[in-house]
């Protein structure tokens, strides 16, 4: 398997503009996490999912942030508009019996 | 409530001298506890982690860990610390009846000095 795949890897965009992060989960896995990593905050979960449905979304900063799961092998965690301190790396994983595995994240740039 | 403390954000070893890494865990019921590792623009690599049996338990590159219930701690050791070692370290903990969710640690950033 080829791990849980992000993309794009690096996003640069204006404040304002609506940015798209995607993520592939590992098949099989059932449950799917969206974290952010600052400097600031350090690694903060935004919203998890167990079986494509959304079961705790207390860690999405504001209403700007929406993610969705359509089927068991895609995400999306939009952020829209979007603002410059929304900068941060931003990591998927998925897990599977008790073990997460993490994406290469997505550096967003907003300026 | 369930929860992750790391003691001390930034550790600094000489290359060869013993490495130890702090954890400490909150859980309502008994956690299954992780370590991950983060090389600098990567994603989280799995370390080791602790389920049920042996509360020692090994990981890749020599490190190991030890679950002590009497003290809620699961530090990180390796005998001999090594250059590629440097890199930041998280600490994870989540529940053993639902596993759906894991709670992170502040992450400790290690740093070998040559």
């Amino acid at each position: 398997d080829a791990g849980v795949i992000q993309s794009p890897r690096h996003e640069v965009t204006e404040m304002g503009q609506e940015v798209t992060l995607r993520c592939k989960p590992i098949s099989g896995h059932n449950s799917l996490f969206w974290y952010r990593q600052t400097m600031m905050r350090g690694l903060e979960l935004l919203i998890y999912f167990n079986n494509n449905v959304p079961i705790d979304d207390s860690g999405m900063p504001e209403d700007r942030f929406s993610a969705k799961m359509p089927n068991a092998s895609f995400s999306t965690l939009k952020i829209q508009p979007s603002e410059p301190r929304d900068s941060a790396v931003y990591f998927c994983a998925s897990s599977f019996q008790f073990e997460a595995f993490f994406g290469q994240g997505t550096r967003l740039t907003v300026v | 409530a369930q929860s992750v403390t790391q003691l001390g954000s930034h550790v600094s070893v000489s290359e060869g001298a013993l490495v130890l890494l702090r954890c400490n865990y909150s859980s309502s019921v008994p956690p299954y506890l992780f370590w991950y590792v983060q090389y600098p623009n990567q994603g989280l690599q799995l370390l080791l982690k602790y389920t049920t049996g042996a509360t020692l338990v090994k990981g890749i590159n020599g490190f190991e860990a030890e679950f002590k219930k009497s003290e809620t701690s699961f530090h990180l050791t390796k005998p001999s610390a090594h250059m590629s070692d440097a890199a930041e370290y998280f600490c994870a903990v989540t529940l053993s009846n639902t596993g759906n969710q894991f709670y992170f640690g502040t992450g400790t950033s290690l740093t070998v000095i040559p």
